[in-house]
């Protein structure tokens, strides 16, 4: 059972390159997140998805995009990378409400660096 | 407890002692918590959640207590180990909402010293 998946693990990018960063979760969780991490901040949700096919913006969705064109995939894009995107990426997974327990498993994590 | 700067707060425990880490959550509506641990260089992981009906939890090792009134959670870790090092933080959900956001804490590290 590998829970949520993250790729790649490391990258560093140029400023005005793009990329995708892919979320797999073999848990069939409705919800789906990206959050960032910066240092000394607390995770911010960059936009989620509600289900197949759903995404909505969160608290910091400037700059990237995101798909989820099937359930268990929910993919990060950066169009146009710039520095003030280096951070530490976070995708994570849970459950509908009406379960209860609803807490939200996190991947690994993917540190970009963006020069 | 909580930070808005660039250093966490830190608290350094000597192994075997009891900790107990500090939250201020946000919403006053806020109905379901949950604490979890990140070690460095790792997702965060679930540790034990509460729901706003109750005031006291207890998993193994680690109780959470939440004071509605004043907003406050906090974690207690029995016998506090070395491999409880990390980075602790809560976050807050609304359970009603029609998604399930959660609003992270900044987080709290745990030093635990020989």
């Amino acid at each position: 059972n590998a829970g949520v998946t993250q790729t790649p693990k490391f990258r560093v990018l140029k400023t005005g390159q793009s990329m995708t960063l892919l979320c797999a979760q073999d848990m069939n969780h409705e919800y789906m997140y990206w959050y960032r991490q910066d240092p000394g901040m607390g995770l911010r949700l960059i936009h989620y998805s509600v289900g197949e096919g759903t995404t909505a913006k969160g608290e910091v969705p400037d700059g990237y995009n995101v798909s989820r064109l099937k359930k268990q995939n929910f993919l990060l894009g950066l169009e146009s990378a710039a520095p003030s995107q280096t951070s530490v990426y976070f995708c994570a997974s849970s459950r509908n409400r009406t379960y209860l327990n609803t807490e939200a498993f996190f991947g690994q994590g993917t540190r970009l660096t963006v020069v | 407890g909580e930070s808005v700067g660039l250093h966490l707060p830190t608290l350094s425990v000597q192994e075997g002692d009891n900790s107990i880490i500090n939250c201020a959550y946000s919403n006053s509506a806020s109905d379901y918590f949950i604490w979890y641990k990140q070690e460095s260089g790792k997702g965060p992981q679930f540790i034990i959640d509460i729901r706003s009906n109750m005031d006291k939890r207890q998993g193994q090792r680690v109780t959470v207590l939440l004071n509605k009134t004043v907003k406050h959670l906090s974690l207690q870790i029995a016998a506090t180990q070395p491999g409880d090092s990390a980075v602790y933080f809560c976050a807050e959900s609304l359970t009603t909402d029609s998604w399930g956001k959660f609003q992270f804490g900044a987080g709290t590290q745990v030093v635990v010293t020989p």
